[in-house]
Parts: structure tokens; C-alpha cells; sequence
């Protein structure tokens, strides 16, 4: 079974640029999850997708964040326009119906670098 | 003290040896999960432990839940070079779990040959 995918890897944007990053959960992972990981600090929780459904988009830092999950399959966050301060690893996750599983597996991360 | 703070920042040890983690939270968790990062990786789910429960084992992880205190710890028996890592935990404190975690700051693990 494939694991959580994210793409790109890495990305070197200059600020006031765009920049759209997708992560692909498990097949059959209704939850999927946005982290992202700034200047050596913790990782933080962004927002949170049932299905095609935001179920919680605290974390999301402001309005030039936004993220979509178009059929419920796999999830894309956008940042526009790019700041320095965006800079950071930004992960994926995603779990099963919690009636099954509490487990969320992670992505390798998009490494995001605005210069 | 943030939410999910581990303790040592950073640990060095011989190979054969075991590490302990400590992990301190704040709020009541439905939850606790640990994590491993290798570097410029992703986060590898290690074990899960739900407020119900007090210990689990998985090879030669083991941990524990003392919800009393508010406090988990990751042991690592045997410790190898491949153990090397950043360790985190992760509350889940929701009702009914499966929603967002809250990571503490991580235990950089050395492991000696």
C-alpha cells in the first residue's frame, strides 16, 4: 500500500509569487491533514479535511492560505503571495475513520524556501 | 511549558544501550502518538497510546502513559545507529480522536557505534 505523496519536494519561490503544493493520503483515508514545520520550531497543525469537507481550519495562519480537497481524494494548499515567513516544511497526513483507526501517517514533507 | 514538550532536548548514548524519552502535556488527550524523523525526512508513526491505557510495546519500543501527570515516555531497548533521529510526541486532545495533533519541540536522538 502507498503511503502518504506529496509534491514538490522542494520548492525556491521569490516573495510575491505563488505556490501550490498537493499531498495524495492513503487510498481510503477519508482525514487528511495539513502541518507545516517553521525555523526549527514545533510542528504546527494547519487544517483539517473529512472527506471533501474542512473540518477545521484553525491553524490556517491568514488569507493568503488556502487549501482545497476536490472530491475528496487529494488536497491542495495554496500560498499566495508568498512571504519569508512561509518558509518551513510543510507535511500531509491522513487517517481512517477514527472507528477503525487514531493513526495519522505523514507525508515526506514539501520543503517551501521564499526568497 | 508548551502543549507535548519533550525532554532531553538532545540525548547521545552508546550503541546497545536504551534511551529514554520524556514527554509532558498540558490538556487532557483522547491520544498520545510518537513519532521518528530521520533527517530531511518524513515523520514515521512509531506507536500509539490512547488515555486508557497505561503501557504498550511494540518490538523494542515501549511506552508509557501516566495521564495522572500528564506525562509519556519513549523507551528504546537496545538502542542501534539507525535509531538515530529526532523523536516526537503528539496529543490528540479531541473527544473522539482523529483530529489535529499537537507536537512538542522533539529529542534529538545520537546513538554512538
Amino acid at each position: 500500500e502507498a503511503g502518504v505523496t506529496q509534491f514538490p519536494s522542494h520548492s525556491v519561490i521569490e516573495k510575491g509569487q505563488t505556490v501550490t503544493l498537493r499531498c495524495d493520503p492513503i487510498s481510503g483515508h477519508d482525514n487528511l491533514y495539513w502541518y507545516r514545520r517553521v525555523m526549527g520550531k514545533e510542528i504546527k497543525f494547519l487544517l483539517h479535511f473529512v472527506k471533501e469537507s474542512k473540518q477545521d481550519e484553525s491553524g490556517m495562519p491568514n488569507n493568503r492560505f488556502l487549501a482545497e480537497r476536490t472530491g475528496g481524494t487529494y488536497s491542495t494548499l495554496k500560498v499566495q503571495p508568498a512571504e519569508l515567513e512561509d518558509s518551513g516544511v510543510y507535511f500531509c497526513a491522513s487517517s481512517q475513520d477514527p472507528a477503525r483507526s487514531y493513526e495519522q501517517y505523514f507525508g515526506p514533507g514539501t520543503r517551501l524556501t521564499v526568497t | 511549558s508548551q502543549q507535548g514538550e519533550e525532554d532531553p532536548q538532545a540525548l547521545s548514548i552508546q550503541e546497545g544501550e536504551n534511551a529514554t524519552m520524556n514527554c509532558s502535556y498540558k490538556t487532557s488527550i483522547n491520544n498520545l502518538q510518537w513519532y521518528r524523523q530521520n533527517s530531511g525526512r518524513g515523520l514515521v508513526h512509531l506507536i500509539l497510546i490512547r488515555s486508557n491505557e497505561r503501557e504498550k510495546h511494540s518490538g523494542r519500543l515501549r511506552v508509557t502513559l501516566d495521564t495522572s501527570k500528564k506525562s509519556s515516555s519513549l523507551l528504546i531497548t537496545a538502542s542501534r545507529a539507525a535509531d538515530t533521529a529526532s523523536y516526537f510526541c503528539a496529543t490528540d486532545a479531541s473527544n473522539f480522536g482523529n483530529e489535529k495533533l499537537t507536537f512538542g519541540t522533539g529529542t534529538r536522538l545520537t546513538i554512538i557505534p
